[in-house]
């Protein structure tokens, strides 16, 4: 079954860090773009960052120099290292298989996503 | 940064009618790029529609996608007690960022 499962969020001060998980099976992370998109309170949704199967990150200038995506591909598994957080960092982030890059000049959309992570930066 | 403007914010029906919503973008852009998603309170987002018109893997044939330039639109054409839900469509690019619309709620009248 393609699943993606996220791991790691919780209560973090203003300044603070976390790394938030998600545990990819049914395919390989390493030959996919994955993204993570989140939802803060009453918010839509927003997209935060994107790996590509190549290895190149981007973000949103909302995270940028702040947030860190990588993947480990022994575990199958993508990262988002939030650092610096601030409380408009509170969301609901979720990993998500990104159908970009399958073929040139066309989107499949995020195909699939996790069941998501809560991140509440409070003191 | 491409912006996309959906509409309208909340559109309020009765099951069995038919709901269009409605996205636009700041300029021209490519339909290849143009996904819809469904997406309810305590879940995952769900994909819905690609390219502008291709249904996703598993998704009801009453929901349909059309449009081309700056105007999207999803349609769908008998709501389902179970399509009561917020509705986003996202742009893809050559280059990030990728971008969402502000969403469109569909609630039950």
């Amino acid at each position: 079954e393609v699943q993606l499962v996220e791991s790691g969020g919780g209560l973090v001060q203003p300044g603070g860090s976390l790394r938030v998980s998600c545990a990819a099976s049914g395919f390989t992370v390493g030959f996919n773009y994955m993204s993570w998109v989140r939802q803060a309170p009453g918010k839509g949704l927003e997209w935060v960052s994107v790996i590509y199967s190549g290895g190149n990150t981007y973000y949103a200038d909302s995270v940028k120099g702040r947030f860190t995506i990588s993947r480990d591909t022994s575990k199958n598994t993508l990262y988002l290292q939030m650092n610096s957080l601030r409380p408009e960092d509170t969301a609901v982030y979720y990993c998500a298989r990104d159908g970009g890059g399958w073929e040139p000049h066309y989107y499949y959309g995020m195909d699939v996503w996790g069941q998501g992570t809560t991140v509440t930066v409070s003191s | 940064e491409i912006v996309l403007t959906q509409s309208p914010g909340t559109l309020s029906l009765s099951p069995g009618e038919r709901a269009t919503l409605s996205c636009r973008t700041s300029q021209s852009v490519s339909s290849s790029y143009l996904a819809w998603y469904q997406h309810k309170p305590g879940q995952a987002p769900r994909l819905l529609i690609y390219g502008a018109s291709s249904r996703a893997t598993g998704i009801p044939d009453r929901f349909s996608g059309s449009g081309s330039g700056t105007d999207f639109t999803l349609t769908i054409s008998r709501l389902e007690p179970e399509d009561f839900a917020v509705y986003y469509c996202q742009l893809y690019g050559s280059s990030p960022p990728w971008t969402f619309g502000q969403g469109t709620k569909v609630e039950i009248k």
